[in-house]
């Protein structure tokens, strides 16, 4: 079936390291891939997304590229913040139909030192 | 523009009773989805509505059910709660579509005693 496997955590940092977070996954058809983001006490919000291969997604700072050939969507940020502590998931949708379902990976959680 | 509206934040049951969970989405949007959040099995998809139909079911039990009321508004209920039910229950809007960006509540964290 369809899965995700992402990078075991947690990551520490110091302030203005570079920061990459490993997600592979396995699925069938072409799903598209999401990266979310978890701060303490709150929900998930969406970081950033690809739709198809090949696609770079952007946001504050994060970028992800879809890989096809290595099935992967690794999270990179050249210069991490003390502000972008939180958990991360990488996701995908369910490519069999019109659904908003999504496969999670574990999530891993970043802590930055100043 | 109002977010996603989980209530209760935070509730305690005891093993064998039911409880409904109850998620406002976002003004507009008709899909409304169900995650389950623990420690050990990470997120999972519980169920998603659209329209006040059920588009796509996860596996769970059935002691887990939903519905999705005309004004989008939807409930899920646990019946039978076992201790293994203790999770935080993630909610999440959009407006329909496939593969669309999700706007998640803060939850809602049930603990079964």
């Amino acid at each position: 079936g369809n899965s995700v496997t992402q990078m075991e955590g947690p990551v520490t940092l110091s302030e203005e390291a570079f920061l990459t977070i490993n997600c592979t996954y396995t699925a069938t058809g072409y799903p598209s891939l999401f990266w979310y983001v978890q701060y303490p006490g709150e929900g998930l919000q969406l970081l950033l997304k690809a739709t198809k291969a090949d696609d770079k997604g952007s946001n504050k700072g994060f970028e992800a590229t879809y890989r096809k050939e290595t099935t992967s969507f690794h999270l990179e940020k050249g210069s991490v913040q003390v502000s972008d502590s939180a958990v991360y998931f990488c996701a995908l949708s369910d490519p069999g139909g019109a659904t908003n379902k999504l496969i999670f990976g574990t999530g891993t959680l970043l802590a930055v030192q100043p | 523009k109002a977010g996603v509206t989980q209530t209760p934040r935070y509730l305690i049951k005891t093993r064998g009773q039911q409880v409904t969970l109850s998620c406002s989405p976002i003004s507009g949007h008709r899909s409304v989805s169900w995650y389950q959040q623990t420690p050990g099995q990470g997120l999972q998809f519980l169920f998603e509505y659209f329209s006040e139909t059920q588009r796509n079911k996860g596996n769970f039990p059935g002691r887990f059910s939903g519905r999705q009321f005309s004004n989008s508004r939807s409930e899920m209920n646990v019946s039978t709660l076992e201790l293994g039910d203790s999770a935080l229950y993630l909610c999440a809007s959009s407006w329909g579509g496939a593969n669309e960006k999700l706007f998640f509540g803060s939850g809602t964290q049930l603990s079964v005693l």
